[in-house]
């Protein structure tokens, strides 16, 4: 089946710091989107991608669909404490039946930022 | 606008018993996908309904169904419970059949004795 490949698995910044992480897969995904998830909470959407090479920005957050559309990456510039989290990418095939609907998360990036 | 909710929050069964999870969607949306989050794991996909009927579905047995309402809340059900099903199982809403950006509830943190 589709897996996704999230590096690194952990980091630890300092404030001010900026962050890069990526995603990537043996197979094609038509859509990425990052995800941002706090201890005991749902997955927050953060930035959607729909076509290979798109860079699409939201505040200090930046990230790219690969020209591929085998990865995607996602940096996040002068971090701030409030960026702890787990950040999550998930892939979507457009491919109708039994893929509707269906997101295949990578295993997250934990991000730890230090005052 | 209301955002996803989920209820219980918690919840504690025996082996062998059967749970019912609830979700609301947010005003607007008419799908609701369904995914179990292990402990250190990324989400996986259970199931999404849309307008009552399910529309895709990912490697879950069958013990693991569902129901949409009319009023596009959800409902999943799993029989049998094993210990493995001890997990955050989180509730996602979208607008439209070919659902790309997806809104998660706060889920429900099931534990399995």
């Amino acid at each position: 089946g589709q897996q996704l490949n999230q590096s690194p698995q952990s980091m630890f910044i300092q404030e001010g710091e900026d962050v890069s992480m990526n995603c990537t897969s043996s197979s094609i995904f038509n859509t990425w989107l990052w995800y941002k998830q706090d201890p005991g909470e749902g997955p927050v959407l953060l930035i959607a991608l729909y076509k290979a090479g798109e860079l699409t920005s939201n505040g200090r957050l930046t990230a790219q669909f690969g020209i591929t559309r085998k990865d995607s990456f996602l940096n996040i510039s002068a971090s701030i404490p409030s960026d702890v989290g787990i950040y999550f990418c998930a892939g979507q095939v457009h491919a109708g039946g039994t893929s509707y609907g269906k997101l295949t998360f990578g295993q997250g990036t934990i991000l730890t930022v230090h005052p | 606008e209301t955002g996803v909710t989920q209820s219980p929050t918690h919840l504690i069964k025996t082996r062998g018993q059967q749970v019912t999870l609830r979700c609301s969607s947010q005003s607007g949306h008419n799908t609701v996908s369904w995914y179990q989050q292990a402990l250190g794991q990324g989400p996986q996909f259970i199931f999404q309904y849309y307008r009552e009927e399910e529309n895709g579905r990912g490697n879950f047995p069958p013990r693991f169904s569902g129901l949409q309402f009319p009023n596009y809340s959800s409902e999943l059900n799993v029989n049998a419970l094993e210990l493995d099903d001890s997990a955050l199982y989180l509730c996602a809403s979208s607008f439209g059949r070919e659902t790309y950006e997806q809104y998660f509830g706060p889920g429900t943190r099931l534990t399995v004795t």
